[in-house]
């Protein structure tokens, strides 16, 4: 079965900072990647997606951007942190019965 | 693009009741997931949905998709306070590559 690791849990970042959050799966070959961000009170929004290694696909103009060095590897950054890039963010892939998630990380912009 | 909107957006029912959430599509559903996810934490996979009229169980959770394949229900039968949360529904867009799309989501507390 996939497994999903996403760290840090949270991060506390002041505005015009940079940030990486990393992702990485296990029990599978050339997944499919996502990230995903949950506004508070809201749903969740697709950032960005993946097919394979330098293959990324953005859903929505941001501050952020995504890259996938290996195979099963998918790292989220940004250069200069706004405000507004706070929320809950998720990794994500899919599978034969479903897609699976990461626990998520928690980043909060001061 | 796809859109789905679920309802209602929150929900407190009493411990023991039965409750219904749905979730609705501007388009036809090719793929409709259910997620449960407790607060600042990742989703729990609950069920998919392919078939138009399609129903599945998991122990007090029952999924269905409509024949039109546009609109999806939850139901909880004789809810516990484990069955509180955010639940989501997901759906794949008919064409291109697999990317879910998420509704807004439906908050659920159960009161003792």
């Amino acid at each position: 079965s996939q497994t999903i690791h996403q760290w840090p849990a949270t991060l506390v970042q002041p505005v015009g900072s940079p940030l990486s959050l990393e992702c990485t799966v296990e029990g599978t070959s050339n997944p499919n990647l996502y990230w995903y961000r949950q506004a508070a009170g809201r749903g969740l929004q697709l950032l960005f997606y993946s097919v394979g290694i330098g293959q990324i696909s953005s859903e929505v103009p941001q501050n952020l951007s995504a890259s996938r060095p290996q195979d099963r590897q998918f790292i989220l950054s940004s250069k200069k942190l706004l405000l507004s890039d706070s929320g809950f963010y998720l990794c994500a892939t899919n599978a034969l019965y479903g897609y699976t998630f990461g626990s998520g990380t928690r980043l909060t912009v001061v | 693009s796809q859109e789905l909107e679920q309802s209602p957006q929150s929900l407190i029912v009493q411990e023991g009741k039965n409750l219904t959430i749905n979730c609705t599509s501007s388009k036809t559903l090719y793929g409709l997931y259910w997620y449960k996810q407790k607060y600042g934490e990742g989703l729990i996979f609950l069920m998919m949905l392919q078939k138009g009229g399609e129903e599945k169980s998991h122990e007090k959770i029952t999924a269905k998709l409509d024949e039109k394949k546009q609109q999806s229900s939850l139901h909880i039968t004789a809810s516990q306070p484990s069955h509180a949360g955010i639940y989501l529904c997901g759906a794949d867009p008919p064409q291109g590559a697999q990317k879910l799309v998420f509704g807004q989501g439906t908050r659920l507390t159960i009161n003792p």
